[in-house]
């Protein structure tokens, strides 16, 4: 299995433009999680799916954050506008429940840099 | 709210030296405390779940050992291949499989 898969690995952009993030989830997994980190605040959870269903977006910052996964196999998070202060490495993670034990697994990351 | 304090924020070794790795939590009915290994420009790797107070698991040169309100992983004997950015999280009975993540400890071992 090739793992969880994020794009870009690496996103400039100018303070107010779009940015959407990208990850695909190892199969057969049903929970999604997107988690931000930074060096001040370390790792936060934005948000999480089941089954393509969000569950909690409590960690999402403003509503200038949105998430979706229109299907099992794929989930964007998507910034707009992008502000300074939203530079992170933003992560995504699938874990596959019943399996008797809570094990996430990570993507290599974004880095997202808004100038 | 779940609270998670790593310490020491950093830790030097030298090969051979071996050391403990601090976790202190506050939750409200933890259903798992989490260790996971960070390498620079990489996302966390799972390493352990401990799920009650007493419980220990171990992993070649690391051991994880968990208490009501803290966790410790020993690390006996370390390499240089040992160093990275040591993650602990908790899961509490109302979150479900979301994680709670403290700001981990650096670990450098040096030859």
């Amino acid at each position: 299995d090739a793992g969880v898969i994020q794009s870009p690995r690496h996103e400039v952009t100018e303070m107010g433009q779009e940015v959407t993030l990208r990850c695909k989830p190892i199969s057969g997994h049903d929970y999604l999680f997107w988690y931000r980190q930074t060096m001040m605040r370390g790792l936060e959870l934005l948000i999480y799916f089941n089954n393509n269903v969000p569950i909690d977006d409590s960690g999402m910052p403003e509503d200038r954050f949105s998430a979706k996964m229109p299907n099992a196999s794929f989930s964007t998070l998507k910034i707009q506008p992008s502000e300074p202060r939203d530079s992170a490495v933003y992560f995504c993670a699938s874990s596959r429940a019943g399996t008797g034990e809570l094990k996430l697994f990570f993507g290599s990351g974004t880095q997202l840099s808004v100038l | 709210e779940d609270q998670v304090t790593q310490s020491p924020e950093a830790l030097r070794l030298q090969e051979g030296e071996s050391s403990s790795l601090n976790c202190s939590y506050t939750v409200s009915g933890l259903r798992g405390l989490f260790w996971y290994r960070q390498d620079p420009g990489k996302g966390p790797e799972f390493l352990f779940t401990l799920y009650s107070a007493g419980e220990e698991k171990e992993k070649e040169r690391l051991k994880a050992t968990l208490t009501k309100k803290e966790s410790f992983l020993h690390i006996t004997a370390p390499k240089p291949e040992d160093s990275a950015t040591y993650l602990c999280a908790v899961s509490n009975s109302n979150s479900g499989y979301a994680l709670n993540f403290g700001k981990g400890t650096s670990l450098l071992v040096t030859p």
